[in-house]
């Protein structure tokens, strides 16, 4: 079974630019989440996806961020313009149920000088 | 208001020699507890879960977790400590109230000395 792809691996910006992450998840799995996780700490929930409909985006900083799951497989995650802060590395995760384990892809580790 | 904690930043420990990563956890009903793992430059990994039945539940790479629902614990555990299990770990559950999402513990920083 393919896990949770994701790309690309590495991002390096400078800020105001805009930059943009793809996941394509495990084949089947109806929830996708997108994470931020600062180095050394655990990971932040930005946004999670019902098939293509979003469950709760209350933490995702909806003036730079945007998010999208179109037609309920693979999802891009946006920044625009992004700001030194948020340099951080950005999973994707999917499960077949809300609630179960959630299986991550490798992440993309964003660079903003 | 549900909560996860790891109490130890890090942890050392000889290889060889068994390991125990501690979580206690505040949650309302039953939990769903998970463990996971991040290797460097890596995404998390699985290694288990409890969602009912055997306190102790079995999981990769020889860890197992037990469940003390009186101690509201969830501690990861392996009889006998690799060099290459060496990483980050995580302790998460489950929350009844926000859409089934996982609260995340702070992480504790797991180093095997050889």
């Amino acid at each position: 079974e393919a896990g949770v792809a994701q790309s690309p691996r590495y991002k390096i910006i400078e800020k105001r630019q805009s930059v943009a992450f793809w996941c394509n998840p495990i084949s089947g799995h109806a929830t996708l989440y997108w994470y931020q996780q600062i180095l050394g700490q655990g990971p932040k929930l930005l946004i999670q996806f019902q098939n293509n409909g979003v469950v709760d985006d209350s933490q995702l900083p909806k003036d730079r961020f945007s998010a999208e799951r179109l037609k309920g497989v693979d999802s891009t995650l946006k920044i625009q313009p992004a700001k030194l802060e948020d340099s951080a590395v950005y999973l994707c995760a999917s499960s077949l149920v809300a609630g179960h384990e959630q299986f991550f892809g490798p992440g993309t580790r964003l660079t903003v000088l | 208001a549900q909560s996860v904690a790891q109490p130890e930043d890090q942890v050392n420990v000889a290889e060889g020699n068994p390991l125990t990563v501690k979580c206690t956890y505040s949650v309302s009903g039953n939990p769903y507890l998970f463990w996971y793992v991040q290797y460097p430059n890596r995404g998390l990994q699985f290694l288990l879960k409890y969602i009912t039945g055997d306190n102790l539940v079995k999981g990769s790479y020889g860890f197992e977790a037990e469940f003390n629902k009186s101690q509201t614990s969830f501690h990861l555990k392996k009889p006998s400590a690799l060099v290459s299990d060496s990483a980050l770990y995580f302790c998460a559950v489950r929350d009844p109230n926000s859409n089934y999402q996982l609260i995340w513990g702070a992480g504790t920083k797991l180093i095997i000395k050889p």
